[in-house]
């Protein structure tokens, strides 16, 4: 399954909305599809999986939505710390696959 | 506290082999499926390889046949056997927690396929 993240790029200020798109190639079996985060230099970090769940510690202004092909990621009020690499993931069939990511930055 | 620390990269010629130990602690490690993800240098993740409690593998295709996971529940480690090493499969190189989605990442371990 290939998933193809967009924008590419998404320029925004702290303290607004930011929303993420992850679309796949064909269907993803049960919402098995998850979110990470990634800054410079750091491994990347779960933020939501089962396409809504939000990992343990993850703050709530981070949701995810989506089912079938289509998927968002929105963070409700970007804080400084939330300018990062974003991936999706599907884990519905092997193999394992990512999307290309979305920066997000200031 | 979970903790996954990688080791084992390192700088090896096209052809070579590298073995890549992930050290857990933190969690019962032989009750989590176990995986390994890598990153080329300035580009995305891509999954490599997972191993189930139960000890099934699964493999992308672009390794398959060259590279083996393999568990030491009895110490907690996660290896993975590198043979017939290509320039493509430089990056780094994160251990992680879980076979569907993943919860918990080691820092990586830096492996450079080069002559």
């Amino acid at each position: 399954i290939v998933l193809t993240q967009s924008p590419g790029t998404l320029s925004l200020s702290p303290g607004e909305r930011a929303t993420l798109s992850c679309r796949a190639s064909q269907s993803v079996s049960s919402t098995s599809l998850a979110w990470y985060q990634q800054k410079p230099g750091q491994a990347p970090r779960l933020l939501i999986y089962a396409a809504s769940s939000r990992a343990t510690g993850i703050p709530d202004r981070f949701s995810g939505s989506g089912s079938g092909t289509d998927f968002t990621l929105t963070i409700s009020r970007l804080e400084p710390e939330d300018f990062a690499v974003y991936y999706c993931q599907q884990y519905g069939s092997t193999p394992r696959t990512f999307g290309q990511g979305t920066k997000l930055e200031i | 506290e979970v903790q996954l620390v990688e080791s084992g990269g390192g700088l090896i010629q096209p052809g070579g082999s590298l073995r890549l130990s992930c050290g857990a602690s933190g969690f019962v490690f032989s009750s989590n499926h176990m995986s390994w993800v890598r990153q080329a240098p300035g580009k995305g993740l891509e999954w490599v390889s997972f191993i189930y409690i139960g000890g099934g593998t699964d493999y992308a295709d672009s390794v398959k046949g060259r590279f083996t996971i393999s568990r030491d529940n009895s110490k907690s480690m996660l290896y993975l056997q590198m043979n017939s090493l290509r320039a493509e499969d430089t990056a780094v190189y994160y251990c992680a927690r879980g076979g569907y989605q993943f919860e918990s990442w080691g820092q990586g371990t830096l492996v450079t396929v080069s002559s």
